[in-house]
């Protein structure tokens, strides 16, 4: 156990719907990253919070994305008017300790499909 | 045109013999570096993690060793087993003021009874 959970595991969409994702971490105060993992590829950095704060977004973030953190706790993901080319793993991870580098933990993913 | 990123590289062994997965990096200012296991359908999930002052950790069944002269990652598994089969990644962490992970391309590992 990882200590991350993620709903729905998995997402089934028609392209232009809106879907929603939610991470809940064990522990609050942290840092909470959340990450986009295509086929055959490694993970990639799409945001991450620091406590409720979002302090970075990657180019791959889109304006149809948004993420929250309310209270520092658990994290949604929003997609807008989806794509195809939204299909993917997505993977949120929490860090303990605010100073330094520290391990990741992820969670078991959402799959989203649109078709 | 060929999709690269569909042609993972892989290593196949049989059960009971070790297993050494490599990883190049690129960043000379990372600092921070983890291996994860990844199965079908899971998250990453932590195997063991090095810091850059060190070159050598070692786990259960699990070494990792890191060369910052020529950037290079390995991660070597004794007695690997059955449930040791996942794609493995080596990722790394360049400090600054955001701790993403950067993560290599993956290792497809298949042990074979």
């Amino acid at each position: 156990d990882t200590g991350v959970s993620q709903d729905p595991r998995h997402k089934i969409t028609k392209r232009g719907q809106n879907v929603t994702f939610r991470c809940d971490p064990i522990s609050e105060h942290n840092r909470l990253y959340w990450y986009r993992q295509t086929l055959g590829q490694g993970p990639e950095f799409l945001t991450y919070f620091q406590n409720e704060a979002q302090l970075e977004k990657s180019r791959l973030l889109s304006d149809r994305f948004s993420a929250e953190r309310p209270k520092g706790s658990f994290s949604t993901l929003e997609i807008q008017r989806t794509e195809q080319g939204d299909s993917a793993m997505y993977l949120c991870a929490r860090e303990e300790g605010l100073a330094g580098a520290n391990t990741q933990y992820f969670g078991p993913g959402t799959r989203l499909t649109v078709l | 045109g060929e999709s690269v990123g569909l042609h993972l590289p892989t290593l196949s062994v049989q059960e009971g013999d070790n297993s050494i997965i490599n990883c190049a990096y690129s960043n000379s200012a990372s600092d921070y570096f983890i291996w994860y296991k990844q199965e079908s359908g899971k998250g990453p999930q932590f195997i063991i993690d090095i810091r850059s002052n060190m070159d050598k950790r070692q786990g259960q069944r699990v070494t990792v060793l890191l060369n910052k002269t020529v950037k290079h990652l390995s991660l070597q598994i004794a007695a690997t087993q059955p449930g040791d089969s996942a794609v493995y990644f080596c990722a790394e962490i360049s400090g600054g003021s955001n701790y993403k992970l950067t993560f290599g391309k993956g290792t497809l590992l298949t042990v074979n009874p």
